[in-house]
C-alpha cells in the first residue's frame, strides 16, 4: 500500500480564494509529480520535481498554480485564485530512486470551487 | 505527441468470468506501460508495468497484461476476476526521456457478484 499522504481530503473555496493542498511522499521517494483528475478521469499534468527541483511544468501552473517540495516539509500545491474550473482531484505522487518509472498515489485532495 | 487510449468506458461481467481490458498507445520510441487501479474515493494504486523482456507481465491479484509492439498494444487481462475488482482501470505511458506519464480515461470494470 501507498505510503503518500495528501491533506486535506476535501477542501471547498469560494471563486477567487486560495486553495492549498500538501503532499508527504514516501520516504526516499525523490521524484514527486502533481496532477489533476477531472470528473470525466482525464488525467492533467501539473508538475514534477526532483528532490527540491522543478523537472518540468505545464504553463497554467506557472500563471495561477504554484508549486514546492521543500526539504524536510511537505510538498505542497497552491491555486492563487480558484476558478470554477479548478473542481477536481488533485493527486500526488512519488517515485522511488531507480524505479521512476512507478508512480505511488496519494489518496488525493477534492477541491470544489462554488 | 504521446497518447493512450482506452477504448471501453465501461465493462461489465459476473464473478468468475475472465475479462479483458484493452490499451492502446501511440509514440514512436520506447516507453514504459503500466496500469493502475483507482477504486471509488481512492488514489491510484499501481498493478504492474512493462518496458522490455517477455511481453507478458504478471501484477498483483492474478492480473497479467500482455505487450504487443506490432497493435501498439498493452491490454489487461485476468483469469477469473473477483467482486473487489469492481473499480477504475487506467493504463499509463511514460517515455524513457522521463518527463511525465500520460494516462488514458479509465476503463470501470463493474463485476456481478
Amino acid at each position: 500500500n501507498s505510503k503518500v499522504i495528501q491533506t486535506p481530503r476535501y477542501l471547498v473555496k469560494g471563486q477567487g480564494q486560495k486553495a492549498k493542498m500538501r503532499c508527504i511522499p514516501e520516504k526516499g521517494h525523490p521524484v514527486v509529480f502533481w496532477y489533476q483528475q477531472n470528473k470525466n478521469n482525464e488525467f492533467k499534468f501539473l508538475i514534477n520535481f526532483q528532490n527540491q527541483e522543478v523537472l518540468q511544468q505545464i504553463d497554467m501552473t506557472e500563471k495561477r498554480f504554484s508549486a514546492e517540495c521543500p526539504s524536510n516539509s511537505p510538498c505542497s500545491l497552491e491555486i492563487q485564485s480558484s476558478e470554477a474550473g479548478d473542481s477536481a482531484l488533485y493527486l500526488c505522487a512519488s517515485s522511488p530512486r531507480g524505479s521512476q518509472n512507478t508512480l505511488y498515489f496519494g489518496a488525493g485532495t477534492r477541491l470544489s470551487v462554488l | 505527441t504521446q497518447t493512450v487510449s482506452q477504448s471501453d468506458a465501461h465493462v461489465t461481467v459476473f464473478e468468475g468470468d475472465s475479462v479483458e481490458l484493452r490499451c492502446n498507445y501511440s509514440y514512436g520510441g520506447s516507453i514504459y506501460l503500466s496500469w493502475y487501479i483507482q477504486h471509488h474515493g481512492h488514489g491510484l494504486q499501481f498493478l504492474l508495468k512493462y518496458y522490455s523482456g517477455n511481453p507478458v507481465v504478471q501484477g498483483v491479484n492474478g492480473f497479467e497484461a500482455e505487450f504487443s509492439k506490432s497493435d501498439s498494444s498493452f491490454h489487461l487481462r485476468k483469469a477469473s476476476v473477483h467482486w473487489s475488482d469492481s473499480a477504475v482501470y487506467f493504463c499509463a505511458a511514460l517515455n524513457t526521456g522521463y518527463q511525465n506519464f500520460y494516462f488514458g480515461k479509465g476503463t470501470s470494470l463493474t463485476v456481478i457478484p
